[in-house]
């Protein structure tokens, strides 16, 4: 079965800092990940997808997100991070059987602060 | 950007009492999914539909959950009896494909809230 883990429940960095948000994955064959990010009383809003070719992939508000095959994590980053990234971010893979559900992590609170 | 949209966007109801939420999935869009959040908790899935019928559904979706595609625009949920532990945001989404590098779009969800 296909699966992702968030390790940390919440990430705290300072404006202007980088920022981590980290993801592992477990798939059977190549995966189709995504990032998507919550902010409060919204819904997911998609950020940036993984499918093939680069391992870098940008996406939207200045995210990305580094596919790693051999350590299956796809960590979402940012170079410096604002006070409006603070939101809840979940990873996704999508299933391949058809209907092609997301099965989410578990999600990670981001705080950034001034 | 096109949107996904959902009405009510709070519902708050008695327990046992049936409810029926609302979503609009992008016009183009073939595929079909429910997902719920109770507070705190990650997004799961519910259920998929395509084709006019459900082509995935979660050991949550139990007898109490249906969906239907009444017309060529709206897509429900229903729960023929809520129980306490039915309160949750309740997530509409469609795709324009059921497999590969489509993203799935997400409407802003309905709270659910069961008394």
């Amino acid at each position: 079965a296909q699966s992702v883990a968030q390790p940390e429940d919440q990430v705290n960095v300072a404006e202007g800092n980088p920022l981590t948000v980290k993801c592992t994955y477990s798939v059977s064959g190549n995966p189709y990940l995504f990032w998507y990010v919550q902010y409060p009383n919204r819904g997911l809003q998609f950020l940036l997808k993984y499918i093939t070719g680069d391992n870098l992939v940008k996406g939207s508000y200045g995210f990305e997100a580094e596919f790693n095959k051999s350590q299956t994590s796809f960590h979402l980053k940012k170079p410096s991070a604002l006070v409006s990234d603070s939101a809840l971010y979940f990873c996704a893979v999508r299933d391949y059987n058809q209907g092609g559900k997301l099965i989410f992590g578990q999600g990670t609170e981001l705080s950034v602060k001034p | 950007e096109p949107e996904v949209t959902q009405t009510p966007s709070h519902q708050v109801t008695q327990m046992g009492q049936e409810v029926i939420l609302r979503c609009v999935p992008i016009s183009n869009h073939l595929y079909f999914y429910w997902y719920r959040q109770i507070l705190g908790q990650k997004v799961e899935f519910l259920v998929s539909f395509y084709n006019n019928e459900i082509s995935e559904k979660s050991e949550i979706f139990d007898d109490q959950f249906s969906v239907e595609r009444p017309d060529g625009s709206n897509f429900t949920l229903k729960i023929r009896s809520t129980k306490l532990e039915d309160s949750a945001m309740y997530f509409c989404a469609s795709s324009e494909a059921g497999t590969g590098n489509e993203k799935l779009f997400f409407g802003s969800g309905t709270q659910l809230s069961v008394l």
